[in-house]
């Protein structure tokens, strides 16, 4: 069965620094997606990036970007120039053809101080 | 803007009386699910709708029941709710694009109380 872990329950970071959030997962399939999510508190869940395994370049949106390695199965998020925004819960996700629903990690959760 | 629609946001209801929380699309999204997230916790997929092909995840309780009416709307309903029901429930969708694989997108959720 796949799983997702997410090793890191919190960080912190300082307002305009980088962080990199931790995943792994753990799958036999060679075609799947890997996502990230963001929950502000007692807000939406809203997607920060996808990941397609079989593209080799890494996904990057605005300050978010991913380093994905398919042989390691690891697929970190690195967030640049930190906002006090960022401030959530951030999970890391697996989807496959096979699997069709979303296996979440159990997430990070990711403080910014001023 | 096309979206995810949930009401109401806050449910206050009495142990064993039973609620219904609602979803709303404006997505045209083929497939809607229904999850239960407690606190500091991952969600946790309750079943999915794909078009009017309702799936029960094996291990959701009897007590959780669910309703399609049409491609915008999906109800959930808890029949007799007990206190370890009280939690976030997030409703999603994606567009079912039969490869297994695409995007789900969150609606805010409705925070459900039991008193």
């Amino acid at each position: 069965a796949q799983t997702v872990t997410q090793s890191q329950p919190e960080m912190s970071v300082q307002e305009a620094e980088t962080v990199t959030l931790s995943c792994t997962y753990d799958t036999s399939e060679s075609d799947y997606y890997l996502f990230w999510y963001k929950q502000p508190p007692s807000r939406q869940m809203i997607l920060v990036i996808r990941q397609e395994a079989y593209k080799q370049q890494n996904a990057t949106e605005n300050r978010f970007s991913v380093n994905f390695q398919k042989a390691a199965k690891s697929f970190s998020l690195k967030i640049s120039d930190s906002q006090l925004g960022d401030a959530a819960m951030y999970f890391c996700a697996y989807n496959s053809r096979s699997q069709g629903n979303l296996i979440f990690g159990k997430g990070t959760k990711l403080s910014v101080k001023p | 803007d096309a979206m995810v629609i949930q009401n109401p946001r806050y449910q206050v209801t009495q142990f064993g009386k039973p609620v219904t929380l609602s979803c709303s699309q404006t997505l045209n999204h083929n497939v809607m699910y229904w999850y239960q997230q407690k606190s500091s916790q991952a969600p946790k997929l309750l079943f999915h709708y794909y078009d009017k092909d309702f799936n029960n995840e094996a291990d959701t309780p009897d007590n959780f029941q669910s309703r399609r009416p049409n491609t915008s709307f999906c109800f959930l309903d808890i029949r007799s709710p007990g206190l370890g029901d009280a939690a976030m429930y997030l409703c999603a969708t994606s567009r079912g694009t039969g490869e297994g694989t695409d995007t789900q997108y969150f609606g805010p959720g409705t925070r459900l109380t039991v008193l």
